[in-house]
């Protein structure tokens, strides 16, 4: 079975600061990989997906994230964090294998930004 | 294109109580999934129907239940409520296919407590 481990549950930026969040993965072999943004008491938006391919994915907002293998990570990545960011992130795993579309999510990182 | 709605935004609910959530997935989505969100918790996986079929279900007692119609709009249902239940019901439906098609789109959530 899949696991995915959010080390950080808070996070806090300036703004206009760079932002890393990160994400670690258990998995036998490559799953899917996806980030997910949270805005209180709304849904989960999809920030980025990593299938196959290039490692460095961009997506929605300026956000990118990168895959590493050997680390089992898919860190999610902004150069400049904007005020309208903070919001509660997840990071997902899918298996390839699996016939259905069930995800594993990781417990969030909660991420605030100072002016 | 509208996407998942879900009905009601918020429950209240007294121990004991049954209750029924709504999910309506976006037009042309067959694969509709179950998660409770918990801040104990985080996000965890109910069930997820495909073609008026479970195809995959989570680690949830026999309490939660729930079914797909012909049009793909989805039912959960939670008998014999308790406090623990009170959660962020999220729902999510996906397209049908292989790789970047199982990506899924969710709804708002319903808000349900339990008193």
């Amino acid at each position: 079975a899949q696991s995915v481990t959010q080390p950080d549950i808070h996070i806090t930026v300036s703004e206009g600061a760079s932002l890393e969040l990160r994400c670690n993965y258990s998995y036998g072999a490559t799953p899917y990989l996806f980030w997910y943004v949270q805005s209180p008491g709304q849904g989960l938006q999809l920030l980025l997906k990593y299938f196959s391919g290039d490692t460095l994915v961009q997506g929605i907002k300026g956000f990118e994230a990168e895959f590493k293998r050997s680390q089992s990570s898919f860190n999610l990545r902004k150069p400049s964090v904007h005020w309208s960011d903070a919001a509660e992130y997840f990071c997902a795993v899918g298996a390839p294998d699996n016939a259905g579309n069930m995800l594993t999510f990781g417990g969030g990182t909660r991420l605030m930004v100072k002016p | 294109k509208a996407g998942v709605t879900q009905t009601p935004r918020y429950l209240i609910k007294t121990r004991g109580q049954q209750v029924t959530l709504s999910c309506s997935p976006i037009s042309g989505h067959r694969s509709v999934s179950w998660y409770q969100q918990t801040p104990g918790q985080g996000l965890q996986f109910l069930f997820e129907y495909f073609s008026e079929t479970q195809r995959n279900k989570g680690n949830f007692p026999g309490r939660f239940s729930g079914r797909q119609f012909s049009n793909s709009r989805s039912e959960m249902n939670v008998s014999t409520l308790e406090l623990g239940d009170s959660a962020l019901y999220l729902c999510a439906s996906s397209l049908e296919g292989t790789g970047s098609l199982r990506t899924l789109h969710f709804g708002n959530g319903t808000r349900l407590t339990v008193t």
